[in-house]
């Protein structure tokens, strides 16, 4: 059975850089043909798709989002990771991370509060 | 840039009733990649519609999906008090690779 959790620091400063790290079990980041990525959503808000990384290795932004966006991965610990630089209180969001195909599986999701 | 818009942005209806939402997109979309799904405040959303027809493990008969093209329909016959949520259409494929519709709240009148 698929899990997958978020964690992180639930409070970043403005003009920081918001880190996150998605901890996957019972499937494999690297082996399976999926796109492992991050969704958020601001408070009272819709979802915005960030990014994704591939199996293969491969990367993929929102155009929105790409100047400030990397994920990148750890096989060897089955997790991927979010970094969003030059976050502002408009990042403020509860942040997914995602098992993606032509659907979306979700992580529980985790608060990123942008705040000095 | 394909864009999902979804009407009513809130349907407000009573249990027993049904309930038709619409997702609109800006250009042809696969059926093969559109989806839905169901948030209630506090969870994170569940899907319910894949592939514009086909519903996902655990969900019940009374949704049902539709469409093709640039229009899609969600809709949910004899209103249960659990279907009560805020409802996303999702499209695949397309730069960017994810998007999702703004949502429609359906709410109990």
């Amino acid at each position: 059975q698929l899990q997958l959790q978020e964690s992180g620091p639930g409070l970043v400063k403005p003009s920081e850089t918001l880190s996150l790290t998605c901890t996957v079990s019972g499937d494999s980041i690297s082996s399976s043909a999926y796109y492992w990525g991050w969704i958020r959503q601001p408070p009272g808000k819709g979802l915005e798709w960030i990014g994704s990384i591939y199996y293969s290795g491969s990367s993929y932004y929102n155009p929105s989002l790409k100047s400030r966006v990397t994920i990148s991965r750890d096989t060897s610990k089955n997790q991927f990771s979010l970094k969003l630089s030059s976050v502002t209180a408009t990042d403020t969001a509860v942040y997914y991370c995602a098992r993606g195909a032509a659907e979306v599986e979700w992580g529980q999701g985790t608060l990123v509060t942008v705040s000095s | 840039e394909i864009v999902l818009t979804q009407s009513p942005g809130t349907l407000s209806l009573s249990p027993g009733e049904r309930a038709t939402l619409s997702c609109r997109a800006s250009q042809s979309v696969s059926s093969s990649y559109l989806a839905w799904y169901q948030q209630k405040p506090g969870q994170a959303p569940r899907l319910v519609i894949y592939a514009a027809s086909s519903r996902a493990t655990g969900i019940p008969d009374r949704f049902s999906g539709s469409g093709s093209g640039t229009d899609f329909t969600l809709t949910i016959n004899r209103l249960e008090p659990e279907d009560f949520a805020v409802y996303y259409c999702q499209q695949y494929g397309y730069s960017p690779l994810y998007t999702f519709g703004q949502g429609t709240k359906l709410e109990i009148k």
